[in-house]
C-alpha cells in the first residue's frame, strides 16, 4: 500500500461531459503528481502541485486543470471529454518539490471510459 | 523536444540469464528514473540517477548513467519470474526551477521458468 488514495478507480461517461479524480497523497507528502497513461500516447507527465501551488507543468491540454487543496489533496478535472481522453490517470506524491530528492509513490489509478 | 527511447520494448527470458534494457534520449539531462509496472497495477518507482556514472542497484537490478552518451541501462542478473513487468525509464527536462520528465515507451519482459 503505497499511501496514496485515488477515487474513482473506475469511471464510464460520454464524450463532451466533465469529471473530476480525486487524490489524496500520502502523509507528510507535499507533492502531488498527476500522469495519464493510454496507449496511444503511452505515459505522459502532466502536472506537479507543491503544497497547494503549481510546481511543474507537462503535456496537460487546456480542457484539463487541476488543483491542490489546503488540505493537500488534489483534483483533476477533464472537460469537454473526448474518445482519447480515455486513459488511465495516476496520482503520485513526494515529500519534496524536487521530483529526483525522493522517491515518488504512487495511487492505483483512475481508469476513464470515454464512450 | 526531448525524446526518450527504450529497446528492446519486448523481451522473452529464460530464468537465470542476464539481459540489458537500453534508454537512450535525445537532450542534455543528468537526472533519469526507472520505473515497475506488474500487468494492471501501478507505478513502482525503482531507481533515480541523478549525475554522470551513478550506478545503483536492488537485487538482480542494476541501473547506470551515461550522460555523455545519453544512455541508460538497466541490467537484469540472473532473472526470475517476479521480475515480469513492463520496465520504464523516464527523463527529467529542467525548464526554470522544475522538471518535467519524458517517459520511454517501456519494455515489457517476460521472464519463463
Amino acid at each position: 500500500d503505497s499511501g496514496v488514495t485515488q477515487t474513482p478507480k473506475h469511471l464510464i461517461t460520454a464524450t463532451g461531459q466533465r469529471v473530476t479524480l480525486r487524490c489524496s497523497p500520502r502523509s507528510g507528502d507535499l507533492s502531488v503528481y498527476w500522469y495519464q497513461q493510454s496507449l496511444d500516447q503511452g505515459l505522459q507527465f502532466l502536472i506537479q502541485y507543491y503544497n497547494g501551488e503549481e510546481r511543474a507543468k507537462g503535456n496537460i491540454l487546456e480542457r484539463f486543470s487541476a488543483q491542490q487543496f489546503p488540505d493537500l489533496h488534489s483534483e483533476l478535472n477533464l472537460s469537454s471529454l473526448e474518445l482519447g481522453d480515455s486513459a488511465l490517470y495516476f496520482c503520485a506524491s513526494s515529500e519534496g518539490d524536487i521530483p529526483s530528492a525522493q522517491p515518488q509513490h504512487f495511487g492505483d489509478g483512475t481508469r476513464l471510459s470515454i464512450l | 523536444e526531448l525524446k526518450v527511447e527504450q529497446n528492446p520494448l519486448f523481451l522473452s527470458m529464460q530464468e537465470g540469464k542476464n539481459y540489458t534494457i537500453y534508454c537512450n534520449y535525445s537532450t542534455t539531462s543528468d537526472r533519469l528514473y526507472w520505473y515497475r509496472q506488474d500487468p494492471g497495477k501501478s507505478l513502482e518507482s525503482l531507481f533515480v540517477l541523478l549525475s554522470n556514472g551513478a550506478v545503483k542497484q536492488e537485487g538482480r537490478l542494476m541501473a547506470s548513467l551515461d550522460t555523455k552518451a545519453r544512455l541508460s541501462t538497466l541490467h537484469i542478473t540472473a532473472a526470475v519470474h517476479d521480475l515480469s513487468a513492463t520496465y520504464f525509464c523516464a527523463v527529467d527536462l529542467q525548464s526554470g526551477g522544475s522538471y518535467i520528465p519524458t517517459f520511454g515507451r517501456g519494455t515489457s519482459l517476460i521472464v519463463h521458468p
